[in-house]
């Protein structure tokens, strides 16, 4: 079971430039996020995607774009790149399921994309 | 806004001992989830534990546990006979409890965990 995958694993852009970050899950989840990671920062929203065809702002949105291709990848675009950019680049999947009372919820994450932007 | 706290940026402990990691939140929601994640050098974030809000018993996963103080908004981390594998930035993380369009997880700024042998 692969989960979150995510390619590059490591990108080097200069300023102006464009790239798009992949994303797919193997788990048939309705919900995926991308996130970014800065350090004394924890993680903040980007986009996120509840259902196939829905993306919407989160947090921190400004620089990017997303895309919901089908229910198993979420694509990020850069569309010109800015070292403010640089950064290291999650994306996560949503589980949920009934058990007992209730929902459980739980965020899968894949391993990461590091963007540096010079 | 839901906001998470971690009050220690960095922390260390002895091989076998305990520790205890902080985080606070504060949020007007009744339902929600609270996560810790770990991170280890790898990058990879891995789930440690989930507590659900609606449960009043404390979540518990092997040498984990948590301290779920739902009135007073906290929630920490305990880890029992601390191990070198468990160095890693400790991340906390809450999650509001929406049925089908959720897109808000707020994470904390993370704590760096050091197991020293």
């Amino acid at each position: 079971n692969a989960g979150v995958t995510q390619t590059p694993k490591f990108q080097v852009l200069k300023t102006g430039q464009s790239m798009t970050l992949q994303c797919a899950q193997d788990m048939n989840h309705n919900s995926m996020y991308w996130y970014r990671q800065d350090p004394g920062m924890g993680l903040r929203l980007i986009y996120y995607s509840a259902s196939e065809g829905t993306t919407d702002k989160g947090e921190v949105p400004n620089g990017y774009n997303v895309s919901r291709l089908n229910k198993r990848e979420f694509s990020l675009r850069l569309e010109s790149a800015a070292p403010s950019q640089t950064s290291v680049y999650f994306c996560a999947s949503r589980s949920s399921g009934l058990a007992g009372v209730g929902y459980q919820e739980t965020q899968y994450f894949g391993p990461g994309t590091r963007l540096l932007v010079l | 806004a839901q906001t998470v706290t971690q009050s220690q940026p960095e922390m260390s402990v002895q091989e076998a001992e305990t520790v205890t990691l902080s985080c606070t939140y504060d949020t007007s929601e009744s339902n929600y989830y609270l996560f810790w994640y770990k991170q280890p050098p790898s990058r990879q974030m891995i789930l440690v534990i989930r507590q659900e809000a609606y449960k009043q018993q404390n979540a518990t996963e092997n040498r984990f546990s948590v301290n779920f103080q739902k009135a007073a908004k906290s929630f920490s981390l305990k880890i029992s006979d601390s191990q070198l594998g468990d160095t890693a930035m400790y991340f906390c993380a809450f999650m509001k409890q929406v049925s089908y369009n959720n897109n808000d997880m707020r994470f904390g700024a993370g704590t760096r965990l050091t197991v020293k042998p």
